[in-house]
């Protein structure tokens, strides 16, 4: 079945750093791809999305490009700030199935 | 603003207790979903809803029941039957069942055991 994996967190940077989040997935066909964020308390937000190969999502600095041959969907951001401290999932959602499949999510925290 | 409320905030259950989180949207969305979210885990899938006065059980169904009476509410009641209900509740929806559209989150519950 699909599936995505991310890498462990927490991920501690300091203000400014450039940022990589890991998440390569397994799935049939062709599935979207999505990173989500979760500020302390809050829900998710969505913060980017990529539907076919190549496809780079972006948003509010950060990117990230759909590799249908290494099965990646890498969260990339330049220039880090504190308040980029949240916790990011990536998810999948399959071309024949409705159902959102979440990564366990990477705790950021940026230290000032 | 169109958005999805979920309430309460905070909610505690008492032993052999059933309590009902609610989850109102304005989107206007057919799809609304309920996940649980448990410490650094991921989102798992309870009961999610194509239509009104249809609903079908996620992959944590055991202990959990939904309705969904009117489009714009999916109410989830977590049951005595649930033994480990402290967790994180979220709340989603989407446009439709199929294709690309995101899904839109609530802001959770949090349920704890008095």
């Amino acid at each position: 079945g699909n599936s995505v994996t991310q890498m462990e967190g927490p991920v501690t940077l300091s203000e400014e750093a450039f940022l990589t989040i890991n998440c390569t997935y397994t799935a049939t066909g062709y599935p979207s791809l999505f990173w989500y964020v979760q500020y302390p308390g809050e829900g998710l937000q969505l913060l980017l999305k990529a539907t076919k190969a190549d496809d780079k999502g972006s948003n509010k600095g950060f990117e990230a490009t759909y590799r249908k041959e290494t099965t990646s969907f890498h969260l990339e951001k330049g220039s880090v700030q504190v308040s980029d401290s949240a916790v990011y999932f990536c998810a999948l959602r399959g071309d024949s199935n409705y159902q959102l499949i979440w990564g366990a999510g990477t705790k950021l925290i940026i230290k000032p | 603003d169109g958005g999805i409320t979920q309430s309460p905030k905070y909610l505690f259950r008492k032993e052999g207790q059933n309590v009902t989180l609610s989850c109102e949207q304005n989107l206007n969305h057919d799809a609304m979903y309920w996940y649980r979210q448990d410490p650094g885990q991921g989102l798992r899938l309870i009961y999610y809803s194509q239509i009104v006065n249809d609903f079908q059980k996620g992959d944590i169904a055991e202990g959990y029941s939904v309705s969904r009476e009117k489009k714009e509410s999916f109410p989830l009641t977590v049951t005595s039957a649930q033994k480990n209900p402290t967790a994180f509740y979220l709340c989603a929806s989407s446009i439709s069942r199929t294709g690309n559209q995101p899904q839109h989150f609530g802001d959770g519950t949090r349920l704890s055991i008095l």
